[in-house]
C-alpha cells in the first residue's frame, strides 16, 4: 500500500506571511496532485505535477515535484485569508484512476 | 457544464440499516470514483467504475458496493451500517477512457451519520 504523509497537519499564519506544506512518500507515483477543500465542499484540483523536478506556479502558489517523484511541496507567498482551507496532496498510481491521499494540512490565514 | 452532483447531501441512519448514495457525473464523463473521508483516516479510495464495470477497488469490506448505469450515473451502497461508517462520501468523475493522469472532479459529498 502506498502512503503519503503530509506535514504539518495544521498551520496558522498571519495574512502576508509565507507558508510551505510538504507531502512525502516512500513510493513513486506517476503523478501527484494538490487539492484544496473548503467546508461542505469536495476537493478542488489546484495542480497536477508529472515530471520529476517539475515546478509549477499558479499565481502566489508554487508546486514542486521531487526528482525521484516521491515527494512534493506547496509554497504560498504572501498568504491571503482566502487561502484558508484544507490542502490535500494525492498520488496517482500508474495502474489507474485511484488516488492515494495524504492526511491533509489545515491552513488558517488570519487577517 | 454542470458539476458532479451527489444526493442526498445529508443522511442519518441507525446501526444495521443500509444506505444508497447517488452520484451524477459531469456530462460526458464515463469514469466515476468513490471516496470515504473521515477525520481519523482522511480520504480513502473505495472503488472506480467505468462503462458500468468496476475497474479499481480499494481496501474496504464487502459491505461497501457500487454500480454504474448506462448513463454513467453511479450508486454506492453500504449494508449493515456501523458507527464507523459515519463519514463524508465523495464521488469524483473524469473523462478517462484510459487510466492514469486524468483530472478528477469531485462532488460536494454526502455526509452520512450513523447512530
Amino acid at each position: 500500500t502506498q502512503l503519503l504523509e503530509q506535514s504539518p497537519q495544521f498551520l496558522s499564519i498571519q495574512e502576508g506571511e509565507n507558508l510551505t506544506v510538504y507531502c512525502n512518500s516512500s513510493s513513486v507515483f506517476s503523478s501527484l496532485q494538490w487539492y484544496r477543500q473548503e467546508p461542505g465542499e469536495g476537493p478542488v484540483l489546484l495542480v497536477t505535477v508529472v515530471t520529476g523536478g517539475e515546478v509549477k506556479k499558479l499565481k502566489r502558489l508554487t508546486f514542486q515535484f521531487g526528482d525521484a517523484r516521491k515527494d512534493s511541496s506547496l509554497h504560498i507567498t504572501a498568504a491571503q485569508t482566502g487561502d484558508t482551507g484544507l490542502y490535500l496532496c494525492a498520488g496517482e498510481e500508474a495502474a489507474g484512476n485511484k488516488l492515494t491521499f495524504g492526511g491533509g494540512t489545515r491552513v488558517l490565514v488570519k487577517p | 457544464k454542470a458539476g458532479v452532483t451527489q444526493t442526498p447531501r445529508y443522511l442519518i441512519k441507525t446501526r444495521g440499516q443500509q444506505v444508497t448514495l447517488s452520484c451524477s457525473p459531469i456530462s460526458g464523463h464515463r469514469s466515476v470514483s468513490w471516496y470515504q473521508q473521515t477525520p481519523g483516516q482522511g480520504l480513502q479510495f473505495l472503488f472506480e467504475y467505468f462503462s458500468e464495470t468496476q475497474r479499481n477497488k480499494g481496501n474496504f469490506p464487502g459491505r461497501f458496493s457500487g454500480r454504474q448505469f448506462s448513463n454513467s450515473r453511479s450508486e454506492m451502497n453500504v449494508s449493515t451500517l456501523e458507527l464507523g461508517d459515519s463519514a463524508l462520501y465523495l464521488c469524483a468523475s473524469s473523462s478517462a477512457a484510459r487510466q492514469g493522469s486524468v483530472t478528477q472532479y469531485f462532488g460536494p459529498g454526502t455526509r452520512l451519520l450513523v447512530l
